[in-house]
């Protein structure tokens, strides 16, 4: 059935880089993709972007073009997703899922709360 | 960008009793679409695909309809673990987008 199981919550200062990654098992890792999806506090689900773990296709949402980057680690079935330039609206909790290209969210990671503050 | 508009926003209902949430599509997307359930503290979970798709393990009580532009999502008799928020997503085109959501919240 596949498990995402993320990196641990962060503390970043305004204008800093966060990076978390998202360590998958129990499926074949480059049959998928991985879309990342984020939530403020009290707030709906935004999608961010997919990858592809087989190749380096990947959309982005084009209010994070150019402040993310999504890579995947076939090696260690490991995706991660780098976000630069926080500000203080970018306290959420962020999301990877396992996704086909154009495809359902299955299964979830835990979630990691990014909070950014000076 | 399709745009998914939920309604209501928050729905208030009793144990045993049936809830109706409702998604509507800017624009066509076919059956390209899913619900996803998220209790609090917790990550979200695909409830339906496919507008009628229940996934794995969903039980018989959730059970989606619809085609096109409109969508629901019913739940026949609601239990304690179903009172939650409700999301929709669409697949039919990029960027993939979700509705703002449906609370369910207890009467």
């Amino acid at each position: 059935q596949g498990q995402l199981v993320q990196s641990g919550a962060e503390v970043k200062k305004p204008g800093a880089s966060v990076k978390v990654s998202c360590k998958a098992s129990g499926y074949t890792f480059v049959a998928y993709g991985i879309t990342w999806v984020r939530q403020a506090p009290g707030q709906g689900l935004e999608w961010m972007g997919w990858i592809s773990a087989h190749n380096t296709n990947a959309k982005y949402a084009q209010k994070f073009q150019g402040r993310l980057t999504m890579t995947t680690d076939s090696s260690t079935t490991t995706a991660y997703m780098e976000l630069t330039t926080l500000t203080s609206d970018d306290t959420a909790v962020y999301y990877c899922v396992r996704a086909a290209a154009l495809d359902w969210f299955d299964p979830w990671g835990q979630g990691t709360l990014v909070t950014v503050s000076s | 960008e399709i745009v998914l508009t939920q309604s209501p926003a928050t729905l208030s209902l009793s144990p045993g009793e049936r809830a109706s949430l409702s998604c509507r599509a800017s624009q066509s997307i076919g059956t390209y679409l899913a619900w996803y359930q998220q209790r609090p503290g917790q990550a979200p979970r695909l409830l339906i695909y496919d507008a009628s798709k229940r996934a794995a393990g969903i039980p018989a009580r959730f059970s989606g309809s619809g085609s096109g532009t409109d969508f629901t999502v019913t739940i026949s008799s609601l239990e304690p673990e179903d009172f939650a928020v409700y999301y929709c997503q669409q697949r039919n085109d990029w960027p993939l987008t979700f509705g703002g959501g449906t609370k369910v919240e207890i009467k």
